[in-house]
């Protein structure tokens, strides 16, 4: 199993350009989540997502959007990139919503200029 | 006031020494709580998981929940170059969201 991958590994947007974040998990879970880590913080919650179709918001949605089609793919979109969202983006997945381990991909550090 | 509060570090500590590492709370829904062990860039790796009071051990890990207190803790034993790390404690209540502490980054000399 691949568990969770996500692309790009880096990517730099100039202000207002848009683009979006890939995340793929081959564990057949139904719970798939978006969190951003700043710089010495921990992880923010951006959306999650209970199985194919429906999506939820976290604590910090504003400026971003998801879709979930499939079961394996949860991408994340940002549209106009500010400089404000400047992080480290990890996709997890988890089995079930309460309190079961979630798998992390290796990131995706984002640079808006 | 975050719901979270994690001990901020950095922790520098020669090799072989016992690392304790502490979140506190405010939510008292929490439920489950969670270490997860991050390497520089890479993503966060689940290293202990407990549910409600008590301790945990696996190997030179300890885990410890007081609920009473709102307060959790690791323990690391016998610490290695290769536990250098940043350890974030993370919290859910029952079917809920996770909360997760800024993280504690830990260095262990040779």
């Amino acid at each position: 199993n691949a568990g969770v991958t996500q692309t790009p590994k880096f990517r730099i947007l100039k202000i207002g350009q848009s683009m979006t974040l890939q995340c793929t998990q081959d564990m057949n879970h139904n719970y798939m989540y978006w969190y951003r880590q700043d710089p010495g913080m921990g992880l923010k919650l951006i959306y999650y997502s209970v199985g194919a179709g429906i999506t939820d918001k976290g604590e910090v949605p504003n400026g971003y959007n998801v879709s979930r089609s499939t079961t394996e793919d949860f991408p994340l979109r940002l549209e106009l990139a500010a400089p404000s969202q400047t992080s480290v983006y990890f996709c997890a997945s988890s089995y079930s919503l309460a309190g079961e381990t979630q798998y992390f991909g290796p990131g995706t550090r984002l640079l808006v200029l | 006031q975050k719901e979270v509060e994690q001990d901020p570090g950095p922790l520098s500590v020669p090799e072989g020494a016992i690392v304790s590492l502490n979140c506190t709370y405010s939510n008292s829904a929490f439920q489950y709580f969670m270490w997860y062990r991050q390497y520089s860039r890479k993503g966060p790796e689940l290293l202990m998981y407990t549910y409600s009071s008590g301790n945990k051990e696996d190997g030179r890990f300890t885990a410890q929940v007081d609920k009473s207190s709102k307060y959790i803790s690791l323990f690391i034993r016998d610490s290695q170059p290769s536990d250098s790390a940043t350890y974030l404690c993370a919290m859910f209540p029952n079917a809920g969201k996770s909360t997760f502490g800024d993280g504690t980054t830990l260095t262990v000399k040779p």
